[in-house]
Parts: C-alpha cells; sequence; structure tokens
C-alpha cells in the first residue's frame, strides 16, 4: 500500500538556524498539506497546497515558514530561522481529493 | 467555544468492553467528519470517515448528529491493541483538517 514518508525522523537544531523538512507524498495525490503537533497538544494545520501554490495557510504558518514541491515527487517545509517554539513534530499529508487525508510518519524538530 | 472539541480521558476500559466518544464540533458549515487514532509519538492514522448515515468498519461504529453538531465513534469487543489516542477531525468544503485534542484510551487485560 502507497505510503506517504518523511525525512528526517528526527532533527535537532540550534535557534536561528534554517531547516528543510522532506516529504514524498503518495505518487497519485495532488493536495498536500503540513501540519504540526507540539508535545502534549493537538494538531495544527499550517498550509495547504495545490497545482504548484499555496492554497490555504493558518496564522501559524508566518514568513519564516515556506513550502515547495521542487520536482515531481518531494514537497518540502523550510523554516527560515528556527526558534524554540517551533520544536514540534511536523506532520505532510495527502489526499487524491481533498476529502480523506493521509499522513507520513512526521519529522520531530528539536530547536535547541 | 473551541472548534472541536472532545474529552481528553483517559478511558480505562477491560478487555471486551464497550466504549464510546463523543466529539462536539461549533462550525455548522463542517462537511466532512473523521476519526483518527494516534498511538504515542506517532502519525495519525485514519480510522474511520464519517457519513450521515453513519458507518460500521468492524468493532467500530462512528454516528454523526449534525443538528446537535457531534459525531461519536463506539468500540465493541475492546482489544489491548486499541490503547491509543483517538482524533476527531471535521473539514469544511475544501479546507483543511481541523482536530480536536484527542481522547485517550487504556484497554487494561
Amino acid at each position: 500500500e502507497p505510503e506517504v514518508t518523511q525525512t528526517p525522523s528526527h532533527q535537532v537544531t540550534q535557534m536561528g538556524q534554517e531547516v528543510i523538512l522532506r516529504c514524498v507524498p503518495i505518487s497519485n495525490h495532488l493536495y498536500f498539506y503540513w501540519y504540526r503537533q507540539i508535545l502534549g497538544q493537538k494538531v495544527e494545520f499550517l498550509v495547504s497546497f495545490y497545482n504548484n501554490e499555496i492554497s490555504e495557510k493558518s496564522e501559524i504558518f508566518d514568513d519564516q515558514f515556506s513550502v515547495e514541491r521542487p520536482d515531481g515527487s518531494n514537497f518540502t517545509l523550510k523554516i527560515r530561522s528556527t526558534k524554540l517554539e517551533d520544536s514540534a513534530m511536523y506532520f505532510c499529508a495527502s489526499t487524491p481529493d481533498r476529502d480523506t487525508q493521509y499522513f507520513g510518519p512526521g519529522t520531530r524538530l528539536t530547536v535547541l | 467555544r473551541k472548534e472541536v472539541e472532545q474529552d481528553p480521558g483517559p478511558f480505562n476500559v477491560p478487555e471486551g468492553a464497550t466504549v464510546a466518544f463523543n466529539c462536539t464540533y461549533s462550525n455548522s458549515a463542517s462537511q466532512s467528519f473523521f476519526w483518527y487514532r494516534q498511538d504515542c509519538r506517532k502519525e495519525p492514522k485514519l480510522l474511520m470517515s464519517v457519513y450521515s448515515s453513519g458507518n460500521e468498519d468492524g468493532r467500530f461504529t462512528a454516528q454523526l448528529n449534525r443538528a446537535s453538531q457531534y459525531i461519536s465513534l463506539l468500540i465493541r469487543d475492546s482489544k489491548l491493541s486499541d490503547s491509543a489516542t483517538y482524533l476527531c477531525a471535521v473539514k469544511v468544503g475544501r479546507r483543511a483538517l481541523t482536530f480536536g485534542s484527542g481522547t485517550r484510551l487504556q484497554v487494561q487485560p
């Protein structure tokens, strides 16, 4: 069964550094999402992406964040200058139909 | 009022028990409803979509009550492996999912 994959599984970085989180959505899916989950809190939406552009973003997704689909398979989330409060699990999700979303295993980001 | 609310639990039940969770949502324009299961520090895994007519998948039954704006999940004959956090998620039109904080279930031998 096809799955969403994410790399790395764990990223440790210093405050102020840039990080890029990578996702490979399921191959025939057209809509892609990033969510985050701070430890002990709920899953929160960051951004959705369709047809090579952002279709929706939350208040969390400020100028420090950007997304890109650099080729036909990868979907990336970049955080330009990480803050302590960016420490969280970041989940990528994809869907073929803007309805049922399938999540990747997540990247745990630790900002020191 | 929170957009999606769930009782955090934990619900501690013996193996074989039947347990039910509710989830309320505030946006009456919500159109799609889902239950996800999340194990500790893992990704949410889709358990089932919730349809207006209700739906059943083995030991799991989901119901939607639009008038009262809640969805429910019933688990029959609980197994140890059902221990997890159950997340309710709703969607308005083509927007992204809004999750509840989850209800933790612990099934005990």
